[in-house]
């Protein structure tokens, strides 16, 4: 089945900027999503088709993906912004139709 | 406001069946594909099950195919996730998600409130 792999755990200074990537075999070739995950609560969209942003959610989060690589990006972090991060993509050849990554807690030092 | 609500978990023991439901409000809720997303403790996501506007189609998957069962009713906007023979491995927070669809790929853009399954003994 298709794996997406990312970094465990990106810590950053608060106001500088974190990188997630998330990689997988033609990552460019698919439409990659994102999640963020607090402590204890439900998942919430911050990045879906690649680099689009659903209402509501900052500027500061942005998306790109090319080759194999899809990349979320937070700028200027803050220590709201500390959470686990999911990439997502969806598969129909894989027994798990929707295809998460191993998710990366990213933490503001 | 857009809204899931989960319930209906709980503690089982292995073997039994329990029925998680998921109240949604806020959306046209006939008009969405929906999902059932679970995270065992400490883990990540896995994608578990879903279910076509309509009721008509779904997916599963392996690991519980011929064990849950994912419904709705639409008149009552509520999303179901029947769960048989349960195992230890089922042990986790189950979450419904209203599913986008798109010719490049679906992916859940509202996440309801999550509802926590343990099986043991």
């Amino acid at each position: 089945s298709y794996v997406l792999t990312q970094p465990p755990s990106v810590s950053v200074a608060p106001g500088e900027t974190a990188e997630i990537t998330c990689g997988g075999d033609d990552m460019g070739t698919k439409s990659v999503h994102w999640y963020q995950q607090k402590p204890g609560q439900a998942p919430v969209l911050v990045i879906y088709k690649d680099s689009d942003r659903p209402s509501g959610i900052p500027e500061r989060f942005s998306g790109s993906n090319s080759g194999n690589t899809a990349t979320l990006t937070i700028s200027g972090v803050d220590i709201g912004d500390e959470a686990d991060y999911y990439c997502q993509v969806w598969d129909s050849s894989s027994d798990h139709l929707f295809v998460f990554g191993t998710g990366t807690k990213v933490t503001a030092l | 406001e857009v809204q899931l609500v989960g319930s209906g978990g709980g503690l089982v023991q292995p073997g039994r069946s329990l029925r998680l439901s998921c109240a949604a409000s806020g959306f046209t809720f006939s008009r969405y594909w929906m999902s059932w997303v679970r995270q065992a403790p400490g883990k990540g996501l896995e994608w578990v099950a879903n279910i076509k506007e309509d009721g008509s189609d779904y997916y599963y998957v392996d690991s519980v195919k011929g064990r849950f069962t994912i419904s709705r009713d639409n008149a009552q906007n509520s999303l179901y996730l029947h769960m048989n023979s349960l195992r230890a491995e089922d042990t986790a927070v189950y979450y419904c998600a209203r599913t986008v669809t798109t010719i490049i790929g679906d992916y859940m853009d509202v996440w309801g409130r999550g509802t926590t399954v343990t099986v043991s003994s």
